[in-house]
């Protein structure tokens, strides 16, 4: 089983709609997560992390269930802006220290 | 604001060439990471650094080295770059963490060419 994984998509979504991305992983040790956002030729940024409890960010809500090994992302009322590739990271642990794992991503593409 | 930058956003070299990437931050962050990023591969971890002049083998180590002298500056080097070596380099810092990890701060990237 691959430690973090995503569908690639692309998902093709027209603005305003909401759109769902899923992510499992493999560590069930793993006890950071987070969603990281990347627009082509640019580097990675942090969009949001991921809290047992679920957590809300504008338009944007992250779910984490512990028992599935299963994040998800929510994207509301989609805009032009949010065409990207959405990241999924878990931490793990490397030699002893934990350090980050990144699944590929999933692409979305929003359309007027 | 977290700054994380990279000497170079692109990069020529030729094969057998030794070439050093560097990276600084200003956030005074322990931790210090560089990844390749590859199209259908995503981010591959080639080494991290936790402490100055400490380092850690990633999943992807061969053919890399790195320097830690300073804690803000975190040095990439192929000894004898190959043309396998083409990609996108990405640095990244973070504070220290315990069982888990906090968020990595990235630079803008260097792509590298080996002809």
């Amino acid at each position: 089983r691959k430690e973090v994984e995503q569908d690639p998509g692309p998902f093709n979504v027209p603005e305003g709609a909401t759109v769902a991305f899923n992510c499992t992983y493999s560590n069930s040790a793993s006890q950071s997560f987070f969603w990281y956002r990347q627009d082509c030729r640019k580097e990675p940024k942090l969009l949001m992390s991921v809290y047992s409890s679920g957590n809300e960010d504008g338009r944007f809500t992250a779910q984490l269930n512990r028992a599935s090994q299963y994040i998800s992302l929510l994207i509301r009322d989609s805009k032009l802006s949010d065409s990207a590739t959405y990241l999924c990271v878990v931490n793990g642990r490397n030699s002893g220290y934990s350090t980050l794992t990144f699944g590929k991503g999933t692409m979305l593409l929003v359309s007027p | 604001d977290v700054k994380v930058t990279q000497s170079s956003r692109y990069l020529v070299k030729r094969t057998g060439e030794k070439v050093f990437l560097e990276c600084v931050q200003d956030m005074d962050h322990e931790n210090m990471f560089w990844y390749r990023q590859d199209p259908g591969l995503g981010l591959r971890l080639i080494y991290f650094s936790y402490d100055v002049k400490m380092k850690e083998k990633g999943d992807i180590p061969e053919g890399y080295s790195v320097s830690r002298e300073k804690k803000e500056r975190f040095s990439l080097i192929l000894e004898s770059a190959s043309t396998n070596q083409t990609s996108m380099y990405l640095c990244a810092s973070s504070l220290r963490g315990g069982a888990g990890s906090y968020e990595q701060y990235f630079g803008p990237g260097t792509r590298l060419t080996v002809t």
